[in-house]
């Protein structure tokens, strides 16, 4: 069946220093896939959404990879805020576009 | 800027009591979603609707589900006899396309809670 990874560990890291997440998929062959970010009690935000035929994708200090032969996209943040401090939603559409899967996400603390 | 609203924002009910939770979604987007999220748990997704009609429904959405948009504005979910295990934030989205351009912007949530 379909799958999709994120490290459930939370990633504790120190202001100013680069965040990078992990999202791994199994049987899927996506044409693409986002990213979001979730703040406690509220509905995901849109980040970033990168193509297949994309292999990097920027926007600001945010940074993803896609990598289709690993089955992986790595996501990053440079030089990283306490206001970064969320979790992070990877997400992948089915064959029909229809339907969004997401991970369980990345929690992420910056310290300052 | 245009968000997503949802009402209310809390709701708590009865097991085996009908509940409806409502959606405002952006005013030119064409699809619409349903998910639900259980405390410390991943966000999954209930139920698509494009052009009227169910686009695509997930397992979890069975018979004691549906959906509507009764008018040019809300989008509604309903559950006819909620069990405990119902109890989640439900979260609406839309989006103005679907596919590679598919940015999704999710509402504020219902937090549902069945006792």
């Amino acid at each position: 069946s379909q799958k999709i990874e994120q490290n459930s560990e939370a990633l504790n890291i120190q202001e100013g220093k680069t965040a990078t997440l992990t999202c791994n998929y199994t049987n899927y062959s996506p044409a693409y896939l986002q990213w979001y970010r979730q703040d406690p009690g509220r509905g995901p935000v849109f980040l970033l959404l990168i193509r297949e035929n994309e292999k990097e994708k920027r926007k600001e200090r945010l940074k993803v990879t896609f990598d289709t032969t690993l089955k992986q996209s790595l996501f990053h943040i440079t030089a990283s805020q306490p206001a970064d401090s969320a979790t992070y939603l990877c997400a992948l559409e089915d064959t029909g576009g229809f339907k969004t899967i997401f991970g369980a996400g990345t929690r992420l603390f910056v310290k300052a | 800027e245009p968000e997503v609203t949802q009402t209310p924002s809390h709701q708590v009910t009865q097991m085996g009591q009908e509940v409806i939770l409502r959606c405002v979604p952006i005013s030119n987007h064409l699809y619409f979603y349903w998910y639900r999220q259980i405390l410390g748990q991943k966000v999954e997704f209930l139920v698509s609707f494009y052009n009227n009609e169910i686009s695509e429904k997930s397992e979890i959405f069975d018979d004691q589900f549906s959906v509507e948009r009764p008018d040019g504005s809300n989008f509604t979910l309903k559950i006819r006899s909620t069990k405990l295990e119902d109890s989640a934030m439900y979260f609406c989205a839309s989006s103005e396309k679907r596919g590679q351009y598919n940015e999704q912007f999710f509402g504020p949530g219902t937090r549902l809670t069945v006792l």
